[in-house]
């Protein structure tokens, strides 16, 4: 069954340094996302990406965030300084129309 | 504007037996519904979803109750195994975003 994957799995990194988290959505799907989830609360959306453009970001995106598809394959989220409050759980999703399937996350802590 | 608890509800049930999750949506303009299972240290994992046309879907051993009149989700499960342990979390899309808006999450525990 095909699945998102998403690589590192964790990412340790100084404040203000640059982190680039990978995401490969599943091969059809036509939507990518990025969410996030600091621990212990809830999953919250960062952005959703479609046909080479965002198409739609929450509050948290801000001009510290960016996303790329540099291929046919890859889905990329780069935080370009990054703050101690960046620490979380960074989950990919795709979908080919409206169910979103997620990756298994990669864990992020800024130190 | 949403509250974010660090509190999640919990629910303990005996392995076998039937557990109800609920959920409370906020925006009545949501059209379609989403539950979500995540295991401990793993992204979430779609279990049923539901459109806002509908008011029951059944999977297999999951069944999604949504009542319209007063924004009202629900998860069933039924003879519950320990691998049905998790977190569950519903979600709801608003007809023409993209955007799923994640509610607190319950945390489930089955007892043998």
């Amino acid at each position: 069954e095909p699945e998102v994957t998403q690589t590192p799995s964790h990412q340790v990194t100084q404040m203000g340094q640059e982190v680039i988290l990978r995401c490969v959505p599943i091969s059809n799907h036509l939507y990518f996302y990025w969410y996030r989830q600091i621990l212990g609360q809830k999953v919250e959306f960062l952005v959703s990406f479609y046909n080479n453009e965002i198409s739609e970001k929450s509050e948290i995106f801000d001009d510290q965030f960016s996303v790329e598809r540099p291929d046919g394959s890859n889905f990329t989220l780069k935080i370009r300084s990054t703050k101690l409050e960046d620490s979380a759980m960074y989950f990919c999703a795709s979908s080919r129309v409206e169910t979103q399937y997620f990756g298994p996350g990669t864990r992020l802590l800024v130190l | 504007g949403e509250s974010v608890g660090l509190h999640l509800p919990t629910l303990s049930v005996q392995e076998g037996d039937n557990s109800i999750i609920n959920c409370a949506y906020s925006n009545s303009a949501s059209d379609y519904f989403i539950w979500y299972k995540q295991e401990s240290g793993k992204g979430p994992q779609f279990i049923i979803d539901i459109r806002s046309n509908m008011d029951k879907r059944q999977g297999q051993r999951v069944t999604v109750l949504l009542n319209k009149t007063v924004k009202h989700l629900s998860l069933q499960i039924a003879a519950t195994q320990p691998g049905d342990s998790a977190v569950y979390f519903c979600a709801e899309n608003r007809q023409g975003a993209q955007k799923l808006v994640f509610g607190q999450g319950t945390r489930l525990t089955i007892n043998p």
